[in-house]
């Protein structure tokens, strides 16, 4: 299985500035398609989860400008690049390149 | 408006079955497969398995801590897609959410989740 190591877990942050959560996992995820199926999603306490970014890098419908996806391979990151309040919650990064599919441990966002 | 609402939660011992629904509406269900994904109380989330769209042949993928136990299945001429969980143990308590997925293998839209309780 392909595990997804996130960092870091928690991530105090004050309004208005960045944000930026790792994402690696144990082996590439480059699908045999050529495509590379790491997502993020993003958890606000009480809700389910939502959809940020797909295939790395592309923002889902509805999801500000704010949050962008970068990364390849192994190696992604989710940045944020003006903390707002309801930004609060736990993301997760999830890979879909090879069954099963995995999610990573979860990072909470919270305002200092 | 895109929606997806599960049903069929609740306190069951283990052992027992319990089936789950998904109901779907807004979008074109038949083109989407359709994931679950559980969250067990305070934790993070856990892929349980999928059904691929028809046009991907309908095949279905689980997690190894469900295989054998768990069913999932579709009805697109009613845009519901099921889970169904046998032999349930105390570990399988979770909330469980349902999920679609586009060509991007991504997870686009989630149900609000049904409760599942295993316990004596």
């Amino acid at each position: 299985d392909i595990v997804m190591t996130q960092t870091p877990l928690s991530s105090p942050v004050t309004l208005g500035q960045p944000a930026s959560i790792s994402c690696r996992s144990s082996q590439s995820l480059v699908h045999s398609d050529g495509n590379t199926y790491l997502s993020w999603l993003q958890q606000r306490p009480g809700q389910p989860p939502r959809l940020l970014i797909y295939k790395i890098s592309n923002r889902f419908s509805g999801v500000p400008d704010r949050f962008s996806g970068s990364g390849a391979g192994t190696d992604f990151t989710l940045k944020i690049s003006r903390v707002e309040a309801e930004d609060v919650g736990v993301y997760y990064c999830t890979q879909a390149t090879q069954s099963p599919y995995t999610f990573g441990q979860g990072t909470k966002l919270e305002i200092k | 408006e895109v929606q997806l609402v599960e049903s069929g939660g609740g306190l069951v011992q283990p052992g027992r079955s319990l089936r789950l629904s998904c109901t779907a509406s807004g979008f074109t269900f038949g083109d989407y497969a359709m994931s679950w994904v559980r969250q067990a109380p305070g934790k993070g989330l856990e892929w349980v398995g999928f059904i691929r769209s028809k046009a991907y042949g309908g095949t279905t993928e689980y997690a190894a801590s469900v295989k054998g136990r768990f069913t999932i299945s579709r009805d697109d001429s009613k845009s519901i897609a099921y889970l169904q969980m046998n032999s349930l143990k105390t570990e399988d308590t979770a909330v469980y959410y349902c999920t679609s997925s586009a060509a991007t293998r991504s997870f686009d839209i989630w149900g609000q989740g049904t409760m599942v309780t295993v316990s004596s």
